[in-house]
């Protein structure tokens, strides 16, 4: 069945790093991909999302690119600020699905000043 | 934004009794909402699917008398976890679809239930 995957956490980082949190999907077809955050005592929240092969999601300056070829859409940033720490998650919609969404187990991000 | 809100945010009780969690959306109608549960670092799980006016679609697994949906308006779908054991203890969280809009789920804070 379709999956998701993606990086265990928590990452830490030192704040003006580069992140990388890696997700990968398998599923059949096309599907959307999603990336989601959740802030401390918040609600998950759509950071960026990406409906077809090559696109790029972004947001925030996060940017995440669909790669059908390595089944992949990996969440990037160049500068982490602190204000970033939470726990994202990496989510595909299936294409035959009433927009149900399968998620990964999510990864915790921790940017220390 | 659109903004869902969960009710309450935290509940504890015995075991054996039932309890009732609230998703409204505040500032918009929706016509279909979600209810997922959270196990501590595990992704979230989907439970049920709820249409408003129509009967939930739950997920294999996931007993529909167990965990009653409720979704009577399109601002308002509740659920009811009935005769509760320390095994429902979870944090439960609902995503509601802007009616007529793309297909961007808009989640609630979440609802931790402890069950003692």
């Amino acid at each position: 069945g379709d999956s998701v995957t993606q990086m265990e956490g928590p990452v830490t980082l030192s704040e003006e790093a580069f992140l990388t949190i890696n997700c990968t999907y398998t599923a059949t077809g096309y599907p959307s991909l999603f990336w989601y955050v959740q802030y401390p005592g918040e609600g998950l929240q759509l950071l960026l999302k990406a409906t077809k092969a090559d696109d790029k999601g972004s947001n925030k300056g996060f940017e995440a690119t669909y790669r059908k070829e390595t089944t992949s859409f990996h969440l990037e940033k160049g500068s982490v600020q602190v204000s970033d720490s939470a726990v994202y998650f990496c989510a595909l919609r299936r294409m035959d699905s009433n927009y149900q969404l399968i998620w990964g187990a999510g990864t915790k991000l921790i940017i220390k000043p | 934004g659109a903004v869902v809100s969960q009710h309450p945010s935290r509940v504890i009780c015995k075991s054996g009794t039932s309890v009732k969690i609230e998703c409204r959306s505040l500032d918009f109608q929706a016509t279909t909402m979600f209810w997922y549960r959270q196990f501590p670092k595990q992704s979230l799980m989907l439970m049920a699917t709820s249409n408003e006016g129509s009967k939930a679609t739950y997920e294999q697994g996931v007993e529909k008398d167990k965990f009653l949906i409720n979704h009577a308006s399109l601002t308002l779908s509740t659920l009811t976890v009935t005769s509760a054991h320390p095994e429902d203890s979870s944090f439960y969280i609902c995503s509601a679809l802007l009616a007529g809009g793309t297909d961007t789920q808009y989640f609630g804070p979440g609802t931790r239930l402890t069950v003692l």
